[in-house]
């Protein structure tokens, strides 16, 4: 069955630094991959998503990018702010299937 | 739409006790999962309905869990009896259709004494 795996498990940066989180995924049928947010105490919540018929996706300060040659996807967070810590999950899925969730990383924005 | 609605909020209960979960999802949605988050475990899939069925329930931990879903605005995750290992944040989530958006509730935090 399908696998994800996310690295790394916490990221540490500079506030207005990047920050970039990788998943890799295992079945070449997958063809969504969406990126959450949870903040301490709440539920996750979609930040972006992207289909396996685009490489890259942009909203603002957020991008995802992906490879589907070497299966795997990333998010990427410029200019850094507080507000970005919480924790980054991973998914991926294919048509009529649930969805299949990395293991989750811990982003902290140090001041 | 006021959102996924899971109740109760927080439940505290004695080992051995029936405890049930409630979700309402967003209305028009066709596909509701039942999550449960530890630090230890993370994010796990419970269980997956599509139009009201079980599709997928391997996520089940044992016989003591069951789900239903009688209808296409509510479902109910039971655990009969409970132990101390049940305790975690249940989230319900729902999706209008495949590989869309899913939206979570606001999660059921399970506390087993």
């Amino acid at each position: 069955g399908e696998n994800v795996e996310q690295h790394p498990s916490t990221l540490s940066v500079q506030e207005g630094d990047s920050a970039v989180i990788k998943c890799t995924y295992s079945d070449s049928a997958s063809n969504y991959f969406p990126w959450y947010k949870q903040e301490l105490g709440k539920r996750p919540q979609l930040i972006i998503d992207i289909r396996s018929n685009v490489g890259e996706k942009k909203d603002q300060r957020i991008a995802v990018t992906l490879n589907k040659t070497a299966k795997h996807f990333s998010l990427h967070i410029t200019e850094t702010q507080p507000e970005d810590s919480a924790v980054y999950f991973c998914a991926a899925s294919k048509s009529n299937y649930q969805l299949i969730w990395g293991a989750g990383t811990k982003l902290i924005i140090k001041p | 739409d006021a959102g996924v609605i899971q109740s109760p909020r927080h439940e505290v209960t004695e080992m051995g006790q029936e405890v049930t979960l409630r979700c309402k999802p967003i209305s028009g949605h066709n596909s509701l999962f039942w999550y449960r988050q530890t630090m230890m475990r993370g994010l796990e899939l419970l269980i997956y309905f599509n139009n009201n069925v079980p599709i997928d329930d391997s996520g089940m931990p044992e016989d003591r869990f069951s789900a239903k879903m009688p209808n296409a605005s509510f479902s109910t995750l039971k655990i009969q009896p409970s132990e101390p290992r049940d305790s975690a944040v249940y989230f319900c989530a729902s999706r209008v259709s495949e590989n869309t958006e899913a939206f979570f509730g606001q999660g059921t935090r399970l506390t087993v004494v």
